[in-house]
């Protein structure tokens, strides 16, 4: 059965700084997803990886994905306030049968 | 595109009602996946179609659930009857269905709330 574990599930951060978090897997996969969940909102893709090795930016956010370590990383550079929200991952199950597995989510804060 | 449409958005209803969620997802994508989130446990599937065909149904909690997809542009969640444990906001979700990716596309949610 498939496991998508992220960690943290909680964070709290000054703006400014930078943070990662992580998203592990527990069995083979090469197509990853991250999206973003604002409160009292939907989910919005935010990215989408393919491939070993594949790595997207967009702004203050940038996501890789290395899947001989079943590990993808969302990476926040010099956050801002209006990046807080909370993150999932999800992962294609090996058989690709179409039904994507997703994380607990991180619900990510950020303070003035 | 106009993106996966749900309704109603909110639904407020006493307990033992019958509840009837709809989506229409965009078209074009041949998957069409229903969502359930709680504080308590998360993003749940309940159940997923393709081509209009269930395909998996394991994540739904009871009998009392059931869904259809009597067409590619229209979806329904039904709860019947309702409890209190079923508050929650479902969520509606689409995808191509491309072998190369499985993007879904989510829609606005409807927050269901049974008292």
């Amino acid at each position: 059965e498939l496991k998508v574990e992220q960690n943290p599930l909680f964070l709290s951060m000054q703006e400014g700084k930078n943070y990662t978090i992580y998203c592990n897997y527990s069995t083979t996969s090469d197509r990853l997803y991250w999206y973003r969940q604002d409160p009292g909102k939907s989910l919005e893709s935010l990215f989408v990886l393919l491939s070993n090795g594949a790595v997207k930016q967009e702004g203050r956010l940038m996501a890789s994905l290395d899947t001989k370590a079943r590990l993808s990383t969302l990476h926040i550079t010099a956050a801002v306030h209006d990046l807080s929200a909370t993150y999932f991952c999800a992962v294609d199950r090996e058989n690709r049968d179409d039904k994507i597995i997703f994380g607990k989510g991180t619900r990510l804060h950020i303070l003035p | 595109d106009a993106g996966v449409i749900q309704s109603p958005r909110h639904e407020v209803t006493e307990m033992g009602q019958e509840v009837t969620l709809r989506c229409k997802p965009i078209s074009g994508h041949d998957y069409l996946f229903w969502y359930r989130q709680t504080m308590m446990r998360g993003l749940e599937l309940l159940i997923y179609f393709n081509n209009n065909v269930p395909i998996d149904d394991s994540g739904m909690p009871e009998d009392r659930f059931s869904a259809k997809m009597p067409n590619a542009s229209f979806s329904t969640l039904k709860i019947q009857p309702s409890e209190p444990r079923d508050s929650a906001v479902y969520f509606c979700a689409s995808s191509r269905g491309d072998p190369a990716y499985n993007e879904q596309f989510f829609g606005p949610g409807t927050r269901l709330t049974v008292l």
